[in-house]
């Protein structure tokens, strides 16, 4: 079973939609959870970053844990054409970073 | 603040060769760590360095190897090139002192070995 799943798309949806992204992952220690999102030929940059199970907001953005059942998830909401980009997950814990493969986005003018 | 810079941007090189790349974390970030990217297995990690110490370590070969100095900047070297190490290559830094921090990404070395 790998450590994390995440789908990679394409996902394309129309502007202004709600768009949910998610990773589950198998091993209960992962204690840190992050989105990064990644335009091409760039570096991938930090969305969103959390710890607890809940719901984090940040403006269009609410990152999603749910520990007991190993998933996570990026919503955006009033999706734009600039959200058009690769979502990477990524969990942590103390000696270890692993990253979702990532999910493809198009935001459809 | 000037963002995390990873020179060079692309690079080709030939089977059996050896390569260094070079990074420089944000200003007083003294955590650098590097990944390799490819479409099949996704971002991976190499290693991570904080106070010009390798704190950590990823399954990749001996061939891949690194190394931090004084003024937190980095250096990855790999030696004996195989095709399969084709990839680009990320250096990220953060500040705090914690594996697991957010990390500030540049914006890759393209490596294409022929």
């Amino acid at each position: 079973q790998k450590e994390v799943e995440q789908d990679p798309g394409p996902l394309s949806v129309p502007e202004g939609a709600i768009v949910s992204l998610n990773c589950t992952y198998s091993n209960s220690a992962f204690q840190y959870f992050m989105w990064y999102r990644q335009y091409s030929r760039k570096g991938p940059e930090l969305l969103m970053y959390t710890y607890s199970s809940g719901n984090k907001e940040d403006g269009r953005f609410t990152a999603q844990v749910d520990k007991s059942s190993k998933y996570i998830s990026l919503f955006i909401r009033d999706s734009q054409p600039s959200d058009s980009a690769t979502y990477l997950c990524s969990l942590n814990r103390d000696d270890k970073i692993i990253f979702g493969k990532g999910t493809r986005l198009h935001i459809l003018p | 603040k000037a963002g995390v810079t990873q020179t060079p941007r692309y690079l080709i090189k030939t089977r059996g060769q050896q390569v260094t790349l070079s990074c420089s974390p944000i200003s007083g970030h003294r955590s650098v760590s590097w990944y390799q990217q490819t479409p099949g297995q996704g971002l991976q990690f190499l290693f991570e360095y904080f106070s010009e110490t390798q704190r950590n370590k990823g399954n990749f070969p001996g061939r891949f190897s690194g190394r931090q100095f004084s003024n937190s900047r980095s250096e990855m070297n790999v030696s004996t090139l195989e095709l399969g190490d084709s990839a680009l290559y990320l250096c990220a830094s953060s500040l705090a002192a914690r594996i697991g921090s957010p990390l500030h990404f540049g914006n890759g070395t393209r490596l294409t070995v022929t």
